[in-house]
């Protein structure tokens, strides 16, 4: 089944920090660039990060720039995103989502980062 | 960053015809087009269309997407309950290297 399924998520203080996954299934996660997407609550999408297919490029955000990392482990099928310095406004459903050719086009059902003292 | 235009809200009947749009620039949408996404309270967003006018299997050919320059446009033909949902559009931006969002629109089935 071709799916995408995150993991990680949970409530954090301000300032600390936080590494949330994504693990994919019934494809090749090697051919595809990978995207994490998030959701304030009660807010529109915002496209947080995208990188390659291979990991050789990365592309950020601006409200995530220095803060946030997106990785990838080609071996294991699995997408990470490490949030650092996390603040109030990071808070949010994240998701997965793959992109083909500049369409995100399969998506995972989402993991919630609450960041709370 | 800046992102894509859409409507805040659209309300159509029950069976009529709604069209959603989504305006961009040369840079993103007028480049590749867009990318249309359903989504329901509470549940992750849904592909819709992607590369202008693909729908992915099981998709209902009451959803058709089409671009004219930099405007994106999803039409929903037969409007149903179930439309009742927040459409979102999505391009790839060529100049920032990043996905652009709309801020979606809410349709409601009177």
């Amino acid at each position: 089944q071709v799916q995408l399924v995150e993991s990680g998520g949970g409530v954090v203080q301000p300032g600390r920090s936080l590494r949330i996954s994504c693990a994919a299934s019934g494809f090749i996660f090697s051919n595809y660039g990978m995207n994490w997407v998030r959701q304030a609550p009660g807010k529109g999408l915002e496209w947080v990060a995208l990188i390659w297919y291979d990991g050789t490029n990365e592309y950020y955000a601006d409200s995530v720039k220095g803060r946030f990392t997106i990785s990838r482990d080609n071996s294991k099928n699995t997408l990470y995103l490490q949030m650092n310095s996390l603040r109030d406004e990071d808070t949010a459903v994240y998701y997965c989502a793959r992109e083909e050719a500049g369409d995100l086009t399969l998506w995972g059902q989402g993991t919630l980062v609450t960041v709370s003292s | 960053q800046a992102g894509l235009t859409q409507p805040p809200s659209v309300s159509k009947g029950l069976r009529q015809t709604a069209t959603l749009t989504c305006i961009g620039n040369n840079n993103n949408v007028g480049n590749k087009g867009a990318t249309w996404l359903q989504q329901h309270q509470g549940h992750p967003p849904k592909l819709l269309s992607y590369r202008n006018n693909n729908r992915p299997s099981g998709i209902s050919e009451r959803f058709s997407a089409s671009r004219s320059g930099n405007t994106a446009s999803l039409t929903i033909t037969g409007l149903q309950p179930e439309d009742e949902a927040d459409y979102y559009c999505s391009a790839w931006d060529s100049s920032l290297s990043t996905v652009v969002f709309g801020g979606g629109t809410k349709l409601t089935v009177l």
